[in-house]
């Protein structure tokens, strides 16, 4: 079971404009939507983006994510401190009786 | 309120067993799918297993297929995951998750987590 591919880190200074990558194969983004979530330290991770481009409520609208073929990306505009965190791509794959792959996660920091 | 809270972490000798649950409220719990998620020291998260939301489908990563099983009972908002011979490598923090009524939905309400240490 392959994991989904993300950039270990990203950086960028408050009122940037972010974008994190996530790709995948056929069986799992090529087919599927593309959930993301954000995990800070201590915390429980949160669902941040559902259905490849969809938000939860609560959710502020700096967070926006796409998807194309067999990848996605989350998009974070209007940088701010607190975003500072991990984030993680998810879809699921159909292979087998069908699981769940993750990205690898990928750093985020506020310079 | 919706929430999930896990229990029955702690350590265990490589070769043991442990059972953690996952306690469910605040929403229809025989609707949703249950996931459970580890991450291990430095490392990313990394999806578990599942069980569908009558618990007649269940699926396990590769890592652990065999050796771990799911459980659910309805009747007490809860799940099982039952972690049989296990490994160094399983030392982990434990979530579980609450899917949607598929796979492809994200998991939306999560656990604090609990840690399991596999260790002499």
């Amino acid at each position: 079971q392959s994991m989904l591919t993300q950039p270990p880190s990203a950086s960028g200074t408050p009122g940037q404009r972010l974008t994190i990558s996530c790709s995948g194969s056929s069986s799992n983004i090529g087919t599927n939507t593309v959930n993301w979530y954000q995990h800070l330290p201590g915390e429980a991770p949160k669902l941040l983006i559902y259905a490849s481009d969809q938000r939860p409520s609560g959710v502020p609208d700096r967070f926006s994510g796409s998807k194309s073929g067999t990848s996605a990306s989350l998009a974070i505009s209007g940088l701010q401190s607190e975003d500072e965190a991990h984030y993680y791509c998810a879809a699921w794959d159909d292979r087998s009786a069908g699981y769940v792959v993750f990205g690898g996660g990928t750093k985020v920091t506020v310079l | 309120e919706v929430q999930l809270v896990e229990s029955g972490g702690g350590l265990v000798q490589p070769g043991g067993s442990l059972r953690l649950s996952c306690a469910a409220s605040g929403f229809t719990f025989s609707s949703y799918w249950i996931h459970w998620v580890r991450q291990t020291p430095g490392k990313g998260l990394v999806w578990v297993s599942r069980i569908n939301s009558d618990g007649r489908s269940t699926s396990f990563a590769d890592s652990v297929k065999g050796r771990f099983t799911i459980s659910r009972d309805n009747a007490k908002n809860t799940v099982y995951l039952q972690m049989n011979s296990l490994r160094d490598e399983d030392t982990a923090v434990y979530y579980c998750a609450r899917g949607g009524s598929s796979g492809s939905y994200g998991l939306d309400c999560w656990g604090q987590g609990i840690l399991v240490t596999v260790s002499s």
